[in-house]
């Protein structure tokens, strides 16, 4: 079956500091990769995502590359603030069934300190 | 998009009452799930709408667990005789429903935290 694997966190950072989450993924087909990013209290919310290899998905200076042959979506900022932290979730989404179905890592905790 | 949005935000019950939860998904959005979250967890599949059928159910939702949308629309998830094991965060999640399957984006609410006591 399907399966994300993340870097256990948490992670913390200082302000300004580079910021490398790391992704892994098993899947049967050829999936869709996302970031989701989760605040204290609320649902999630998507960050980024692509569809096909090589591709870059980017969004608020965070950036993931689908890269097939490393089974890979590693999460990368160049400087994170403050507000960054919150809990970040990587997923595959195949089509099965009918249905979209996705596939969620256990969450990356980055904390960020000014 | 007014976003998707769910009520309660929290539930305290004692076990073996039953709660409802409701979703109401983003308007144009055909396709409606359900999914249970745990601490420490992502998100888990529960179930699955396109408008207003019930196309599929996770071994995760147990007999106690019924989920409706009755006109398309809104979707309720009821949990009869709670244990404490449903503790939770129950989150609903809403798509367009794109041709390209896999890359379709999923819209989630706040989500519901329920507490069984």
């Amino acid at each position: 079956g399907n399966s994300v694997t993340q870097m256990e966190g948490p992670v913390t950072l200082s302000e300004e500091a580079f910021l490398t989450i790391n992704c892994t993924y098993t899947a049967t087909g050829y999936p869709s990769l996302f970031w989701y990013v989760q605040y204290p209290g609320e649902g999630l919310q998507l960050l980024l995502k692509a569809t096909k290899a090589d591709d870059k998905g980017s969004n608020k200076g965070f950036e993931a590359t689908y890269r097939k042959e490393t089974t890979s979506f590693h999460l990368e900022k160049g400087s994170v603030q403050v507000s960054d932290s919150a809990v970040y979730f990587c997923a595959l989404s195949e089509y099965s069934g009918g249905y979209q179905k996705v596939t969620f890592g256990t969450g990356t905790k980055l904390q960020v300190i000014p | 998009d007014t976003g998707v949005s769910q009520d309660p935000r929290h539930k305290i019950t004692k076990r073996g009452q039953n709660v409802t939860f409701r979703c109401d998904p983003i308007s144009e959005h055909n396709r409606l799930y359900w999914y249970r979250q745990t601490l420490g967890q992502g998100p888990e599949f529960l179930t699955y709408f396109q408008n207003e059928a019930q196309l599929e159910k996770s071994r995760l939702l147990s007999d106690r667990f019924s989920a409706e949308r009755p006109k398309g629309s809104f979707s309720t998830l009821e949990i009869q005789r709670t244990e404490q094991g449903d503790s939770a965060m129950y989150l609903c999640a809403s798509s367009r429903g794109l041709a390209g399957g896999p890359s379709d984006t999923q819209y989630f609410g706040p989500g519901t935290r329920l507490t069984v006591l």
